[in-house]
C-alpha cells in the first residue's frame, strides 16, 4: 500500500525550541493522523484531521502541540517550547476509506530528540 | 482511551513453531488490527478484522474478532526468523474519529 512520507526522519532540537514535523501523502487523502511512541512504549494517539480541522484528540494533545495543512499537500505538527519528555518516534498515518474500510496506514516516522 | 490487554508481553521460539498473542478490552471496538513493527520504523498493517466473530488470514498469519467484540487473537504459524518484531494489537470504533488505541505489543524473538 502506499504510504505517506515523513521528514525530517531525525530532529534534534534544544529544549523550549519549536519544532515542525511534516506528512507528505501520496496522493490527496482527507483524513490524516499524528501518533506519537516513546522509546520502548505503545504507540499513542495524538490527533486526527479531517478534511482540514481537528476531528478528534487526545489528552496528549495540549496547548503545545498544534496541527495544520498550510498548502493543502503538506500535513503538519508543530510542537511549541519542546520538553525533554517531547522526545520520541512521531508517526502521521492516513487512513485508507472512512467508510468501508478504515484500515490506518503509518509512515516512516520521525525520531525527535530533545536535549 | 480504552485500556487494552496485550499478552504475552514477549515470546522468545525456535524457528518453525507456532506463535499465539491476544488482546483484551474491558470495552467494545467495532474494528481490531494487528500491525507489527521493526525497530526504527512504523508500525505495517498485518490484517484488519471488521465483523464480530470473523476469521481472517494472511499468508501464515491467522486472526480472530471475538465474538464479543472486546478481544483478537493473532496467531503465526511456522514462523521464521523474519517474523522477529514487535506486533501491536489495536482497536477503533467510528465514534472516536477511527483513532487507533494501541496495546503494548508482544516482543516477538526466533532463533534459527
Amino acid at each position: 500500500e502506499p504510504e505517506v512520507t515523513q521528514t525530517p526522519s531525525h530532529q534534534v532540537t534544544q529544549m523550549g525550541q519549536e519544532v515542525i514535523l511534516r506528512c507528505v501523502p501520496i496522493s490527496n487523502h482527507l483524513y490524516f493522523y499524528w501518533y506519537r511512541q516513546i522509546l520502548g512504549q505503545k504507540v499513542e494517539f495524538l490527533v486526527s484531521f479531517y478534511n482540514n480541522e481537528i476531528s478528534e484528540k487526545s489528552e496528549i494533545f495540549d496547548d503545545q502541540f498544534s496541527v495544520e495543512r498550510p498548502d493543502g499537500s503538506n500535513f503538519t505538527l508543530k510542537i511549541r517550547s519542546t520538553k525533554l519528555e517531547d522526545s520520541a518516534m512521531y508517526f502521521c498515518a492516513r487512513l485508507l476509506d472512512r467508510y468501508s474500510n478504515t484500515e490506518a496506514f503509518f509512515g516512516q516516522g520521525t525520531r525527535l530528540t530533545v536535549v | 482511551g480504552q485500556q487494552l490487554n496485550q499478552s504475552p508481553q514477549s515470546m522468545f521460539i525456535q524457528e518453525g513453531e507456532d506463535v499465539s498473542m491476544n488482546c483484551t478490552s474491558s470495552s467494545i471496538f467495532n474494528t481490531w488490527l494487528w500491525y507489527k513493527q521493526d525497530p526504527g520504523e512504523g508500525p505495517v498493517l498485518l490484517i484488519a478484522l471488521y465483523k464480530a466473530g470473523e476469521l481472517t488470514s494472511n499468508g501464515r498469519l491467522t486472526a480472530q474478532f471475538g465474538i464479543t467484540r472486546k478481544d483478537s487473537f493473532l496467531n503465526i504459524s511456522a514462523s521464521i526468523p523474519s517474523d522477529v518484531g514487535i506486533y501491536f494489537c489495536a482497536g477503533q470504533n467510528s465514534n472516536s474519529g477511527y483513532a487507533l488505541n494501541f496495546g503494548k505489543g508482544t516482543s516477538l524473538l526466533v532463533t534459527p
